[in-house]
């Protein structure tokens, strides 16, 4: 069973537009461990967010916030006022205490923001 | 800080040659894990190497290997190339203690191509 679902494959915005991407993920674990990362067209994973199971306060960060519950097992992403500059693929991923260096991935969403 | 660099970043190997990739991590990461990333089968965690030890191993068959060194450096490589080990292989640093965080941070990656 997939750890990490990104259920969307692709989003489109106009720029200055809200945009919420969603991430719902599933372990047995107690500790865990919750990330984003930004991937644009030159291949280089960036590293956005960390989390862990024990603190569910939502972040924010400039335009970009996070909202992190435990009960729908979901850590979904919001950037606000998009920017053609956020347009790549945005990943999930999830680390469990017993492996917390063996991350699983989500599918990825690719945001396409136009001008 | 430098950032994690791989060499090559780009490489073209015949279907049965083998290929050895090149990761060098943060200054003063311990932990380097190895990620395939294909179209169809999205990000997968090949193995993580701490204090020259493997310490994690995904699913991928023996002709995937690797290696670390005294600095940290890390190799990985594949035998008996196949057409579906077409891939980018990404590196990623991490200091390997949770206590000091697992924040991972990923290198450009090495665009592999067998033919």
């Amino acid at each position: 069973a997939q750890k990490v679902t990104q259920a969307q494959t692709e989003i489109s915005v106009v720029e200055k537009e809200d945009v919420t991407l969603d991430c719902v993920y599933e372990t047995r674990d107690t500790t865990y461990y919750l990330f984003w990362y930004k991937q644009p067209p030159s291949g280089e994973l960036v590293f956005l967010i960390r989390r862990n199971s024990f603190d569910e306060q939502n972040e924010i960060s400039g335009r970009y916030s996070w909202n992190f519950q435990k009960s729908t097992s979901s850590f979904n992403f919001t950037i606000t006022a998009s920017q053609v500059v956020d347009s790549a693929v945005y990943f999930c991923a999830l680390s469990e205490e017993h492996n917390f260096n063996k991350f699983y991935f989500g599918s990825g969403t690719k945001l396409n923001v136009k001008p | 800080k430098a950032g994690v660099t791989q060499t090559p970043r780009y490489l073209i190997k015949t279907r049965g040659q083998q290929v050895t990739l090149s990761c060098s991590p943060i200054s003063g990461h311990r932990s380097v894990s190895w990620y395939q990333q294909t179209p169809g089968q999205g990000l997968q965690f090949l193995f993580e190497y701490f204090s020259e030890t493997q310490r994690n191993k995904g699913n991928f068959p023996g002709r995937f290997s690797g290696r670390q060194f005294s600095n940290s450096r890390s190799e990985m490589n594949v035998s008996t190339l196949e057409l579906g080990d077409s891939a980018l292989y990404l590196c990623a640093s991490s200091w390997g203690h949770i206590t000091l965080s697992n924040e991972q941070f990923f290198g450009p990656g090495t665009r592999l191509t067998v033919l």
